[in-house]
This record gives C-alpha cells, sequence and structure tokens, in this order.
C-alpha cells in the first residue's frame, strides 16, 4: 500500500548548523505535502506546505524541497535553534486524511 | 476561538471503563479530524467529518470506537469498555476545506488517555 515514512528517527545538531530532515513518500498521485513540528505535549503545529507543481519553497528559515522523481520530500532549517528540538513530521494529502510519518526527533546541542 | 480546544488534557481511567473526549474546532472550520498517537509513534487517522456529510469512519480500529458531530461545531469521540491499548494521546484538528484552499489542518493540544 501507499505510505509515507523518514529516513531517520533521531537527528542532532549543534545550534546555529543548518538541519536537513528527510521524508520518502511512495503515493505518485499525491499532490499536497505538509511538514509539522510537534513539541513535547502538545498537537503538531503547520510549518510549511509544498505542492506538487513545485520543487521548492521557502519560509522563515525554513525550506522544503520536492523531488518528485525519487519520491522523496526534505526540510531545511537554517541556523538551527534550541527552540527547534521537537519531532517533525512530514504528512501526505490522501481522500480524506493527512498521512504521516512516524516523525524524526530533532535535538539541538548548544 | 482563537484555535482549537480539546477535554480533558488527561484522562486516566480503568480498564472496561468508557470514555468520552471532546473537541472544538476553530469557528468556520467545516472539516474536523480525529487522530490517535501512540507514544513515540506518529498521527493515525482515526475519523474524518465533513459538513454535514456522512462521516469517514474508515480508520477507527474497532467497534468500540465512535465519534458524533453536531453540525459543524463540537465533536465528541467515545470509547466504549476501554482495553490498556487504547492508551495513547488522542488528537483533534479542524479545517476549513473550501474549494481551492490548501486543506491545512490546525491542531489541538490532544487528549492523553490512560487506560490503568
Amino acid at each position: 500500500g501507499e505510505s509515507v515514512g523518514l529516513h531517520l528517527p533521531t537527528l542532532s545538531v549543534q545550534e546555529g548548523d543548518n538541519s536537513i530532515i528527510n521524508c520518502a513518500y511512495s503515493n505518485s498521485a499525491s499532490d499536497y505535502f505538509i511538514w509539522y513540528k510537534q513539541e513535547s505535549g502538545k498537537g503538531p503545529q503547520f510549518i510549511i506546505d509544498i505542492r506538487s507543481n513545485m520543487d521548492k519553497r521557502q519560509g522563515q528559515r525554513v525550506t522544503v524541497l520536492l523531488n518528485k522523481t525519487v519520491k522523496h520530500l526534505s526540510l531545511q532549517i537554517a541556523a538551527t535553534q534550541p527552540g527547534d528540538s521537537a519531532v517533525y513530521f512530514c504528512a501526505e494529502r490522501g481522500t480524506n486524511d493527512m498521512r504521516f510519518g512516524a516523525g524524526t526527533r530533532l535535538t539541538v546541542k548548544p | 476561538g482563537a484555535g482549537v480546544s480539546q477535554s480533558p488534557s488527561n484522562k486516566v481511567t480503568e480498564k472496561g471503563k468508557d470514555v468520552e473526549l471532546r473537541c472544538d474546532p476553530i469557528s468556520g472550520h467545516t472539516a474536523l479530524y480525529w487522530y490517535r498517537q501512540r507514544l513515540g509513534q506518529g498521527l493515525e487517522f482515526l475519523i474524518y467529518f465533513q459538513g454535514n456529510s456522512a462521516p469517514d469512519k474508515s480508520g477507527l480500529p474497532s467497534d468500540r470506537f465512535s465519534a458524533e458531530r453536531t453540525g459543524e461545531s463540537v465533536s465528541t469521540l467515545t470509547i466504549q469498555r476501554t482495553q490498556q491499548e487504547d492508551s495513547a494521546v488522542y488528537l483533534c484538528a479542524s479545517s476549513s476545506r473550501l474549494a481551492g484552499s490548501t486543506d491545512t489542518q490546525y491542531f489541538g493540544p490532544g487528549t492523553r488517555l490512560t487506560v490503568l
């Protein structure tokens, strides 16, 4: 069946470095993707989204890249800060739901 | 309200008891979703409401789970005869789901359910 998954369950980076979180998807018909950030004890929070007709989209310190050829999605965080420590989920829009991967835990070391 | 709210924030219950979880979506949002998140895992879709249409119940794990929504307002998720494996955080999300919209879902803080 179709699935959304993440390459790495954990990622540790030094404060100030750039972070890259990866996601693989298998449903070539998916037309919309979202990255969510979930801090401990809170619900997921929307970070950035991208439609399948785009390759790249930038926000404030975050960039999402979409490679439809290899069905790969990535989230880049520039100048990672301690407040960026959280679990990051990519999500793929299905018919009536968003399908989420297991998440990557990002830890920022001071 | 300003965001999606859920109550209670925490619920501890004994195995076999029924529980009811509440979600208040963002005002004006026609779509409402329930998800389950087990410890250290991703989000598992449970049920979806869109306006007055019949809900999509395809994600409900068993007939012990049910949910209702009155119009485009509050929703309740009911779990009957709770089991220990029901222990999880239950998240609610709402979206505007308007034509041409990107259907971004906004999540509540969740209800942490612990079944002893």
